[in-house]
């Protein structure tokens, strides 16, 4: 079955550096388009990154742009998000999710998420 | 990146209440606009893609509207299994932004 699997979350301080990582499996992950979402505590999604199937072509939302640099493995069928200066508001649950083949831009899944907190 | 701004944030409702949420893009998205239904726990469902086009297989219940910058979402007759939050989504631009999200409870 269709599976994301994020890992790396943490306990970091302002101004700290973190590395996500999301592992798929049940897919062929070099056919979808991958996107990391977040949610902070008490508050909504928010799309922070989307990433083309090869990973040629990656966008980040302007609140992480800078800072954070997404990466695709398709040989590791992997996903790597490295996070620097990161600040409290990056607080949040993090959402390696896929995007459904027919529809752009429609989610289809999402892993379990893991939690980063910024704090000192 | 688009904006999206979606009301009201919270509401409750009574089983058989007809419910409408409500979207607003910061600039023309056409009508590249999704709903989706989040339950605690779970990946998000998608409803409505393209502002108005029913997934299969979800309810005819729902429903939606709009083109440009205003979309609405309707649940005509709530149901106790509509209990979860929900989010419109812009797919114009990427990244594809969220709203706020609207926590629908029941009554």
């Amino acid at each position: 079955q269709v599976q994301m699997v994020e890992s790396g979350g943490g306990l970091v301080k302002p101004g700290g550096s973190l590395r996500l990582s999301c592992a798929a499996s049940g897919f062929t992950f070099s056919d979808y388009y991958m996107y990391w979402i977040r949610q902070a505590p008490g508050k909504g999604l928010e799309c922070i990154i989307y990433v083309s199937s090869s990973g040629a072509t990656i966008y980040y939302a302007d609140s992480v742009r800078g800072r954070f640099t997404l990466s695709r493995d398709n040989a590791k069928n992997s996903l790597y998000l490295q996070m620097s200066s990161l600040r409290a508001e990056d607080t949040a649950v993090y959402y390696c999710a896929r995007e459904e083949s027919d529809l752009v831009g429609a989610i289809d899944s999402w892993g379990q998420g893991t939690l980063v907190t910024v704090s000192s | 990146d688009i904006q999206m701004t979606q009301s009201p944030s919270s509401l409750s409702a009574s089983v058989g209440d007809r419910v409408t949420i409500t979207c607003q893009a910061s600039q023309d998205i056409n009508n590249y606009l999704n709903w989706y239904q989040v339950k605690p726990g779970k990946a998000p469902k998608l409803l409505i893609y393209d502002a108005s086009n029913l997934k299969p297989g979800v309810p005819s219940r729902f429903s939606a509207s709009g083109s440009g910058t205003d979309f609405s979402f309707v649940i005509s007759s709530l149901q106790p299994e509509d209990m979860a939050t929900y989010y419109c989504q812009q797919y114009e631009n990427p990244p594809y932004s969220f709203g706020q999200g609207t926590k629908v409870d029941i009554k």
